[in-house]
C-alpha cells in the first residue's frame, strides 16, 4: 500500500472548518483513500473513503485532487467532540492482507472553543 | 444494538502469563482483525480472519496466537513469548464490502 504523510497536530477553533491534509503520491490507480479518527482512548471510527471523486457524507467530505496525489478531509463545522487523531489510510481493493488498514501516526486536531 | 465487544476494559497479568482477550461481534461479518497500539503510534496489524477457521499473520504475529472456531468470536493469546506486551489491543470486523472496518473499546493490557 502506498505510504501517506499527515502533519503530526492542528488547531482549529469550534465552529470553523477543519481542514486536514493528507499526501499519498505513491498513490496507484486501484487504491483508495480511507479516513478514520480515534477519541482517546477509544476504537477507530471510519469517516469516509473515496478513489477519485469527491465525496461527502454527514461526517465530513472528501476532495481528492485530480493528480490523486493528494487529499483533504475537511469537517464543515468542527466541534469540541471532533478532537481526536485523524488517520489518512491508502488501502487497495484486492484483497491483499485481508484489506486490512496500515495507520501511521495521523494528524491529532484539537478544536478549541 | 449491532456491535463488538471486548472483554475487559483493563487487563492486569505477571509477566510469564498467558492472556486471552475476547472479541465479539453480532454484525454477521466475515472478516475480523486484532490490531495493537502503543502509546503515540499508530495501529499495527498482529493476526486476521476471512473466514471461520482461517486466519493469516499480520504484521506482528510472534508471540500471538489466535482462533476462529465461530463467526461472531476471534479470540487472541498473548502468550509469554511475547516480549513487550502491554499497550493497546483493538479488534474489528468488515462485512462483504470491506470498506468500513467496525472497531471495538479496546482492552489495555499491563503486564507487570
Amino acid at each position: 500500500d502506498a505510504k501517506t504523510t499527515q502533519p503530526p497536530s492542528m488547531d482549529c477553533a469550534e465552529g470553523r472548518a477543519a481542514n486536514l491534509p493528507c499526501n499519498h503520491s505513491t498513490i496507484s490507480g486501484n487504491e483508495y483513500v480511507y479516513w478514520y479518527r480515534q477519541i482517546h482512548s477509544q476504537g477507530p471510527q471510519y469517516i469516509i473513503h473515496g478513489l477519485k471523486n469527491n465525496e461527502t457524507n454527514e461526517m465530513a467530505s472528501l476532495i481528492i485532487t485530480e493528480d490523486r496525489k493528494s487529499s483533504t478531509l475537511i469537517l464543515p463545522h468542527a466541534t469540541l467532540r471532533d478532537t481526536a487523531v485523524y488517520y489518512c489510510i491508502v488501502r487497495v481493493a484486492d484483497g491483499n492482507s485481508g484489506y486490512a488498514l496500515n495507520f501511521g501516526k495521523g494528524t491529532s486536531l484539537l478544536v478549541t472553543p | 444494538d449491532g456491535g463488538i465487544t471486548q472483554s475487559p476494559k483493563y487487563l492486569f497479568r505477571k509477566e510469564g502469563q498467558n492472556v486471552t482477550l475476547s472479541c465479539e461481534q453480532n454484525l454477521n461479518h466475515d472478516a475480523m482483525y486484532w490490531y495493537r497500539q502503543d502509546p503515540g503510534q499508530g495501529l499495527r496489524l498482529i493476526y486476521y480472519s476471512q473466514i471461520v477457521n482461517d486466519f493469516q499473520k499480520g504484521d506482528i504475529a510472534e508471540g500471538y496466537s489466535v482462533s476462529r472456531e465461530k463467526k461472531e468470536s476471534f479470540p487472541l493469546t498473548v502468550t509469554s513469548a511475547q516480549k513487550n506486551p502491554t499497550a493497546f489491543y483493538l479488534c474489528a470486523s468488515t462485512g462483504l464490502t470491506y470498506n468500513e472496518q467496525f472497531f471495538g473499546p479496546g482492552t489495555r493490557l499491563t503486564v507487570l
